[in-house]
């Protein structure tokens, strides 16, 4: 059974950093594309980033370029999100996503605050 | 960035009685392959979102065949043959058949 666990999530101020990990197990992990989706409290899916399977090419939404890093380890099967000069509109539950052109599995998520 | 509208934004269903979601797409969602990358997810009230259906049509592994999808081009209706109690929640559309990933406003569905 493929599974997804994110970790990483908690409190921070605005301005911080935050890096988030996503441990895959069940799955041959390097032969995904993984994904970050974000939902702020009570609001709709918002999709943040993509890796493919070598880490070799990288996607972002525009609302978190040049301060979100996606990476993946696949010696470790775990994907990261770092996020750099947080926001209080970054407040959501990131969960990470399996796949490139669907997303098939899903994390439970992790919760991350940005407020003084 | 591809603009994904649902309606409706709630709906409120009988028990046993049909359901059916709408989703437009600002711009075509064929890919340069041929396939057309739209799926629907559902998201329980706490839990993560699951795939229900994908590329239009297909039901995902497990998904009971009371969902089906359909449209082309830039429609797209989800439709629910007979609404179970398990079915309560928010229903999303999502293309990935171009970046930025796009996701519809959502649209939840409870019981009258």
């Amino acid at each position: 059974e493929v599974q997804l666990v994110e970790s990483g999530g908690g409190l921070v101020q605005p301005g911080g950093s935050l890096r988030l990990s996503c441990a895959a197990s069940g799955l041959t992990f390097s032969s995904y594309a993984m994904n970050w989706v974000r939902q702020a409290p009570g609001k709709g899916l918002e999709w943040v980033s993509t890796i493919t399977t070598s880490g070799g090419n990288t996607n972002y939404a525009e609302s978190v370029k040049g301060r979100f890093t996606i990476s993946r380890d696949n010696s470790k099967n775990t994907l990261y999100l770092q996020m750099n000069t947080l926001r209080a509109e970054d407040t959501a539950v990131y969960y990470c996503a399996k796949g490139f052109l669907l997303f098939d599995c899903w994390g439970l998520g992790t919760l991350v605050t940005v407020s003084s | 960035d591809i603009v994904m509208t649902q309606t409706p934004l709630s709906s409120p269903v009988t028990l046993g009685q049909p359901a059916s979601i709408s989703c437009k797409s600002s711009q075509s969602l064929v890919h340069s392959d041929g396939n057309t990358y739209l799926s629907w997810l559902h998201q329980r009230p706490g839990q993560p979102p699951r795939l229900l259906i994908y590329k239009i049509s297909n039901r995902f592994s497990g998904v009971p065949d009371r969902f089906s999808g359909s449209g082309a081009g830039t429609d797209f209706t989800l439709k629910i043959s007979r609404v179970e109690a398990e079915d309560v929640g928010v229903f999303y559309c999502v293309q990935t058949t171009q970046f930025p990933r796009t996701f519809g406003q959502g649209t939840k569905v409870e019981i009258k």
